[in-house]
Order: structure tokens, then C-alpha cells, then sequence
């Protein structure tokens, strides 16, 4: 079982592009998150989504758009990238609001 | 403000046991999660209470207080491979967790 991808591992952007980070899960879960981790900081939640078809705003969300057009898939948009979102992306799901949640592998995005 | 505090980074021998502390701020709670991070990888679970006590897992052991809003990790005979980051994350009245910035655990020789 695969569980959760992401795509691309890495990215050098440059400021001013959009770009999308792709996530996808094969465990049917039906809640998905977006954090970013920054060196000295906790992991912090961009957006999620509880169920297919709705998204909700997380602690920082500022710069990033999702959608959640199945339950499979949760993609991140940064419309008009900034040198402040240089950051790794976690993409994560589970199965229930209090249950553990499953991270993919990750995503390392620099923006210059 | 919601916020978790735990130590930056902590030194610990193999076979040695190391207890790392959690205190914890949130509005509303819904349990506490422990979390274990090698560098480069991404966070796995470990651990999940949210009754005062304490939880064994093996070499593992998360223990609650509710009441104290704090919470540690017992990490027993060490191995070269537990060295990684754990991350200790509580979850709040709306059922999102608010994380720590992790600790750095160091196993030596």
C-alpha cells in the first residue's frame, strides 16, 4: 500500500509563479491536511479538509488555495509564490477527527 | 493563545531511559499525540491518550495529566536508531492539533 504521495520531493520557484503541490492517498480517509514545517517552529496547519467536497482554513493560509474534489486527492495551490513560503510541505490524512494522522513524505520548496 | 512547550533538544545514552516533557495550552482538548520525526523523513505516530494516565507501548510510554495540562514520553533501553526529533501535539476543541517544535533527542554511544 502506498498510502499518501506527493509530488514534486522538491522545487526551486521563482517569486511571482504559481505552483501546485499534489497529494494523493489510497487509504480512503476521509479527512486531509496541509502543514508546513519550518526550522524552530511546529508543524503548522495551511488548510484541511474533512470530507470530499469541503475545505476549511488552518493556522496560516495566507498565499495558499486547496480543493477537494475526491476523497483521494488534495492538491495546494500557491497562486503568487513569496520568499516566505519557503518551507517543506507535509501533506497528512485520517480516518477520523481524533485519529492518527498519516503523513506523505514531503515536499521541499524554496522560492527566490 | 494556544501553546505547546517542550525541550529544544535532549542528550541520552543507549540502553539508558530519557522522559521527555510536554506542557500544552489549547482551547479545548481532545488528546494528546506523540510523534517521532527522523531528519529528512516524515513524522510517524507513536502515542495518543486522552485519559490521565499512563499508556505502554512497548519500549514506548506516554503519560497524561489533564489536569497539569502536561504530558511526557518514556523512551526505554535506547537505541542508536531512536535518535530523531518527537514531537508532542494537542488537539483542540475544533480537533486540530497545535504542535511543538520538537525535541531533538541525541542517543551516544
Amino acid at each position: 500500500t502506498a498510502g499518501i504521495t506527493q509530488a514534486p520531493t522538491s522545487q526551486i520557484l521563482a517569486a511571482g509563479r504559481s505552483m501546485t503541490l499534489r497529494c494523493t492517498q489510497d487509504m480512503r480517509h476521509n479527512a486531509m491536511y496541509w502543514y508546513r514545517q519550518d526550522l524552530g517552529l511546529g508543524l503548522r496547519l495551511i488548510h484541511y479538509s474533512n470530507t470530499a467536497g469541503t475545505t476549511g482554513k488552518g493556522e496560516v493560509p495566507d498565499g495558499y488555495s486547496v480543493s477537494r474534489a475526491n476523497t483521494d486527492d488534495f492538491p495546494l495551490t500557491l497562486a503568487s509564490a513569496v520568499p516566505s513560503q519557503t518551507s517543506v510541505y507535509f501533506c497528512a490524512s485520517s480516518d477520523g477527527e481524533n485519529n492518527e494522522q498519516f503523513f506523505g513524505p514531503g515536499t521541499r520548496l524554496t522560492v527566490l | 493563545g494556544q501553546n505547546i512547550d517542550q525541550p529544544t533538544e535532549m542528550t541520552a545514552t543507549e540502553g539508558a531511559i530519557v522522559q521527555i516533557n510536554c506542557t500544552y495550552q489549547t482551547s479545548g482538548f481532545n488528546g494528546l499525540f506523540w510523534y517521532q520525526q527522523h531528519a529528512g523523513e516524515a513524522p510517524t505516530f507513536l502515542s495518543y491518550n486522552v485519559l490521565d494516565g499512563l499508556e505502554e507501548k512497548g519500549r514506548f510510554s506516554s503519560f497524561l495529566s489533564r489536569s497539569k495540562g502536561y504530558s511526557y514520553l518514556l523512551l526505554k533501553e535506547l537505541q542508536m536508531k531512536d535518535s530523531a526529533s518527537y514531537l508532542c501535539a494537542a488537539m483542540d476543541s475544533n480537533y486540530q492539533l497545535i504542535w511543538g517544535a520538537g525535541t531533538k533527542l541525541i542517543i551516544k554511544p
